[in-house]
């Protein structure tokens, strides 16, 4: 089992449209959660971070998180083609200082 | 400050040549990070270091890799004896201690080619 896991994609939305992402994370101990997008060819940038359960919310995104379930998900609503890139879930544990990412889900925002 | 720098930006070389990558994380920042990162995959931990000392190497380092951050500052990474497996995109981050909530801030990457 990785320790993080995404839907590889593409998740193809409808520009207007919420995109819903998911992650599983498979260590209890995992305290910060951090998503970041990618577009191709370049680095990762950080969106957003979550440490409680609940929703986050920055502008058009929205971090969720349910350690209970290990589940950590982003929301993003009105959708736009700029919105278009790979979406990594990276988790943090309590023990170590270094992020561990998902695989990324491909987003694709059509006009 | 101008970000996390990483050069050179591309490489290409010869299976069995060695190759080193060097990357200057922003100023004030004291935790230094490489990740190597495969097409089609997320970025896969391989060294950390606070300040000049490393702190934590992943198994997927083999003794043909090797990094250093002298004085605490810029970090190189150096592979030895490439081979094609090592063709992928190596990736530095850098963060302050105390201000982790705000995650990493990466560096444009070095895409290796080994051929």
């Amino acid at each position: 089992q990785k320790e993080v896991e995404q839907n590889s994609g593409p998740l193809s939305v409808p520009e207007g449209a919420i995109a819903s992402l998911n992650c599983t994370y498979s260590d209890r101990g995992s305290q910060s959660f951090f998503w970041y997008r990618q577009y191709s060819g370049k680095s990762p940038e950080l969106i957003m971070s979550i440490y409680s359960n609940g929703d986050k919310e920055d502008g058009r995104f929205t971090a969720q998180l349910n350690k209970a379930s290990q589940y950590v998900s982003l929301l993003i609503r009105d959708s736009q083609p700029s919105d278009s890139a790979t979406y990594l879930c990276a988790v943090k544990r309590t023990a170590g200082n270094k992020l561990t990412f998902g695989g990324g889900t491909r987003v694709l925002v059509k006009p | 400050d101008t970000g996390v720098s990483q050069n050179p930006r591309h490489k290409i070389t010869k299976r069995g040549q060695n190759v080193t990558f060097r990357c200057d994380p922003i100023s004030e920042h004291n935790r230094l990070y490489w990740y190597r990162q495969t097409l089609g995959q997320g970025p896969e931990f391989l060294t950390y270091f606070q300040n000049e000392a490393q702190l934590e190497k992943s198994r997927l380092l083999s003794d043909r890799f090797s990094a250093e951050r002298p004085k605490g500052s810029f970090s190189t990474l150096e592979i030895q004896r490439t081979e094609q497996g090592d063709s992928a995109m190596y990736l530095c981050a850098s963060s302050l201690m105390d201000r982790e909530s705000y995650g990493y801030t990466f560096g444009s990457g070095t895409r290796l080619t080994v051929v």
